[in-house]
C-alpha cells in the first residue's frame, strides 16, 4: 500500500475486554512503532520492533499490553482487561530507520473509548 | 532522560502572514535529530521538516525553515506565508541517532490560520 493503515478506526470497549488493533506497515519498512496519544497531547511511544523482533517495550504501560509483529510486517497491538485510561489514539509508525534519517511515516490511528 | 517542551498550547496568525512556534529540548547526547511533526485535524501526522544535530545550516522545506540552535538546545519552526491548510496541531520531537529512533514528543502546539 501507499502509506500505513490501521484497523480498525474507532474501537469501543466495555471496562474489562480485551482489544487487538492491528497495523499495516509500509511494504520494506523494517523498524515499527506503536505510540498513545491521550486527547491534546503529544504521543508516547510504547514499542518498536525491528522486523519481527521487539527490540524495546519500555513505553507499555502495564501487563495489559502486549504487541506482536510474528512475521516482521504486519503488527497487533493487544490490550487485555481494558481501563477507562486506556481510552486513547492508538498511533502506529514505520520507518527505513537511519537509512532515511529516522523519518517515521504514521498511520491514521485507531482512537478506543473504553466505556 | 530526553524531554521535549512546547511553551506555546495555542497559536493563530492571519493568512499570508509568518508565525514562528517555539521547542526547547533537554539531552546530554552529541548526536541526535529533531523533527517537526504536524497533525491535521484528520489526525495522519506527517513530516514537516527534520534537522540533524550535526549540521549548523538550518533545515529549509519551502515555506517552512527552522531555527536551530544547538547550544540553547532550542528548534523553532518558522512558517512563511501561512496558508489555511497549515491549520492543524504541530509536534516537535527528539530522536537519539544512536538509538532506535523512537520519537520523543512535545506536547504540541494548535495553529489556527485565519482568513
Amino acid at each position: 500500500g501507499a502509506g500505513v493503515s490501521q484497523s480498525p478506526r474507532y474501537k469501543v470497549a466495555k471496562r474489562g475486554q480485551d482489544v487487538a488493533l492491528r497495523c499495516d506497515p509500509i511494504s520494506g519498512h523494517v523498524s515499527l512503532f506503536w505510540y498513545q496519544q491521550a486527547l491534546g497531547q503529544g504521543p508516547e511511544f510504547l514499542t518498536y520492533f525491528q522486523n519481527e523482533a521487539q527490540l524495546d517495550k519500555s513505553g507499555l504501560p502495564s501487563d495489559r499490553f502486549f504487541a506482536e509483529r510474528p512475521e516482521g510486517s504486519v503488527s497487533t497491538l493487544k490490550i487485555q482487561r481494558t481501563q477507562q485510561e486506556d481510552s486513547a489514539v492508538y498511533l502506529c509508525a514505520s520507518s527505513l530507520g537511519r537509512r532515511r534519517g529516522y523519518e517515521q511515516f504514521f498511520g491514521p490511528g485507531t482512537r478506543l473509548t473504553v466505556l | 532522560a530526553q524531554t521535549v517542551t512546547q511553551s506555546q498550547p495555542e497559536m493563530s496568525v492571519q493568512e499570508a502572514e509568518t508565525v514562528t512556534l517555539s521547542c526547547t529540548y533537554d539531552t546530554s547526547e552529541n548526536n541526535y535529530y529533531l523533527f517537526w511533526y504536524k497533525q491535521p485535524p484528520s489526525r495522519q501526522m506527517i513530516l514537516v521538516i527534520r534537522q540533524e544535530a550535526y549540521k549548523q545550516q538550518n533545515a529549509t522545506e519551502n515555506r517552512f525553515s527552522v531555527n536551530f540552535q544547538k547550544a540553547a538546545k532550542s528548534f523553532s519552526l518558522k512558517i512563511s506565508d501561512s496558508q489555511l491548510g497549515d491549520t492543524a496541531m504541530y509536534f516537535c520531537a527528539f530522536a537519539r541517532s544512536s538509538n532506535t529512533g523512537k520519537l520523543i514528543f512535545g506536547q504540541g502546539t494548535t495553529l489556527q490560520v485565519k482568513p
